[in-house]
């Protein structure tokens, strides 16, 4: 079974542009989970998506939002960067059925921004 | 609030036993979940914890005590690769609240 993908691995931004990055689930898990990883803040959640709903926030502003589509893929973007957004940020699928709820992780994307 | 505690950093010796430990405060509590990440790779799943007591597999033991709020993970015979963060991470309510991990390094 193929694991967690996200595309881009690596990206550079300068302040003010704008990104999306890219997440494919494992084939079956219909939840997506987003989380952003600082080295002084640790893995923090995004938001979480099901079924192209989504299902649960973090606190972050606004201008990081995300998309679920139909194959459960999911896209997270973010407006106007600031220096502050650079980042890994890693994206988790899960089958999330109240019984099975380990989430595997993708490799993640690393943004810079300048 | 949510509030999530483990040690910065932690040291050993390899062939060791080792413990780290993880309180929490959070608004609910649906599991408990430990992960290791080594540096520049993603986070994979150690053991997941609901009810009390002790979750063995191999190497690695995980406890809980839901009315102390407090986990542990239990690492046995360390070894070299057993250098990584370790995230305890709660599941409450739909979304898991991950602790800043504990860097835990094993110097033979």
């Amino acid at each position: 079974k193929a694991g967690v993908t996200q595309t881009p691995r690596y990206l550079i931004k300068t302040r003010g542009q704008q990104v999306t990055l890219s997440c494919s689930p494992i084939s079956g898990h219909r939840s997506v989970s987003w989380y952003q990883q600082t080295p002084g803040q640790g893995l923090q959640f995004l938001f979480e998506y099901f079924s192209e709903t989504q299902r649960n926030k973090g606190n972050f502003p606004g201008r990081f939002s995300g998309r679920q589509f139909s194959n459960s893929r999911s896209e997270m973007n973010v407006s106007t960067l600031e220096l502050g957004d650079s980042a890994l940020y890693l994206c988790a699928s899960s089958t999330w059925t109240g019984l099975d709820n380990e989430q595997f992780f993708g490799p993640g994307t690393r943004l810079t921004v300048l | 609030g949510q509030n999530i505690d483990q040690p910065t950093e932690m040291t050993a010796t390899e062939g060791a036993i080792v413990q780290i430990n993880c309180t929490y405060q959070t608004s609910g509590f649906n599991g408990l979940f430990w992960y290791q990440q080594h540096a520049g790779e993603a986070p994979t799943f150690l053991s997941y914890n609901v009810l009390d007591g002790l979750e063995e597999k191999g190497r690695f033991s995980s406890f809980l005590s839901r009315s102390k709020g407090y986990s542990y993970l239990l690492l046995k015979e360390l070894q070299m690769k057993d250098s990584a963060s370790y995230l305890c991470a709660v599941y409450n309510t739909d979304k898991l609240i991950f602790g800043t991990g504990t860097r835990l390094q094993v110097f033979p």
